[in-house]
This record gives structure tokens, sequence and C-alpha cells, in this order.
């Protein structure tokens, strides 16, 4: 079975500071994993995706994650942290279907 | 490109009164197509998901059902709302099987009071 949990339910950085958003995963497959992004009442966007080539994975607007096997982590980070930038979380493991962990809410101080 | 689109934006609805959403999909033929429920609080629950025009499989028995009477269009409906119907609705759509990325539209935001 697969499962993955994201370690913090809500982030507080201020903005210029990095990010890093905390994600494990289980799967008895090599899996997919994504990180999606949701800003209130609009839809999923998704922000990068691993699918078992480069172990860190480049996404959009400054975000990547690095893939650790040994660990099972998928840990979403980005260097300086924009206003923009405040919204809920989601790492996504995928190997049989896609099970979302329960989301990681970011705010952004000024 | 792809797009997907989603109707009503907001719902407000009454309690044993009937639902129906709509989804569509612009840019691609044949996709997967999925109903997800974002309740207040909680994560994304996957309700229905279709591999073709008919196909319908639910991963939650509840009070709510889909159809797919068309390639691009997936509906998803209830007979009476209950006040546990209440969230965020959102409809995705995926190129290959269920474990493909899915790309989610801008979803249907539901009270049922």
């Amino acid at each position: 079975a697969q499962s993955v949990t994201q370690l913090d339910s809500h982030v507080s950085v201020s903005e210029g500071t990095p990010v890093l958003l905390r994600c494990n995963y289980s799967s008895s497959y090599s899996p997919s994993l994504f990180w999606y992004v949701q800003h209130p009442n609009k839809g999923l966007q998704l922000l990068l995706k691993y699918t078992s080539a480069a172990t860190l994975v480049k996404g959009i607007n400054g975000f990547e994650a690095e893939f650790k096997k040994s660990e099972t982590s998928f840990h979403l980070t980005k260097p300086s942290a924009h206003m923009s930038d405040a919204a809920e979380y989601f790492c996504v493991v995928s190997d049989y279907k896609l099970s979302f962990g329960a989301g990681t809410t970011v705010t952004v101080r000024a | 490109s792809q797009t997907i689109h989603q109707w009503p934006a907001t719902l407000v609805q009454p309690v044993g009164s009937p639902l129906s959403l709509e989804c569509t999909v612009e840019g691609t033929s044949n996709p997967n197509l999925y109903w997800y429920r974002q309740a207040a609080g909680r994560g994304l629950q996957l309700l229905f998901y279709s591999v073709g025009i008919g196909q319908i499989s639910s991963e939650v028995p509840q009070n709510l059902s889909a159809s797919r009477p068309q390639d691009r269009q997936f509906i998803l409906s209830s007979k009476k709302l209950l006040l546990s119907d209440s969230g965020f609705y959102l409809c995705a759509w995926s190129v290959l099987a269920s474990t493909d990325t899915q790309y989610f539209g801008p979803g249907t935001r539901l009270t049922v009071l």
C-alpha cells in the first residue's frame, strides 16, 4: 500500500527567506511523486513531478524537490519566498493510483 | 493546449435539493476524468473516475453519482443533497492511467444549507 505524510500542517516564513516543505512517502513500487499548489478557492496546479530520472527535480516558480529513496522523502524547497507563494501545498505519491497528503499551508510574512 | 472547465464556480443549495456539476475538457481526446471532493480541513478525496464514455468507477459509496455522456464531459450529480455534501469539488483529467499526472479544474464551491 502507498501513503504520503506531510510532516508540517503549517509553515510560516518571512519574505525572502527559504521555504522547506517536508514529505515522506511509502510505496511498494518505484512511485511517481508530485507537488501541487492550491491558492484559496482555486484548483490544484502542478509544481513538479519526479519519475525516476534525476533525483533533483526543478519546477515552476523557483521550486525544486529532491527525491531521496533511502529516506523515502520528497521535500520541496524554494530559496527565497515571495508573498505569492502563500498557499496550500500537496505532496502526492502514485504507484497504482494517486494518494494525496493532507497538505501544508504556507504563510509568508512581509 | 488543454484546458478544463468547471461550472458553476459557486453554488448554495438547500438540503434535499438535486445537484448537477459539470466538467469539460478541451484540447485532448479520450482523457481519464476524475471527481474529487475537498472538505474543510481535510485532504482530497477521490469520488469517481472514468476511463471512457459511460465507464464510471466509484471510489467511495455515498450520496453522489457521476456520468460521462460525452468523451470530454464529466457530470457529478445527486438526487438529494445532504449537509455533509458541502465542500470544494474538483474535476481533473489525465492522459494515461490514474497514476499519470492529473490536471485540475478551477473547482466548484458547494454549500448545502
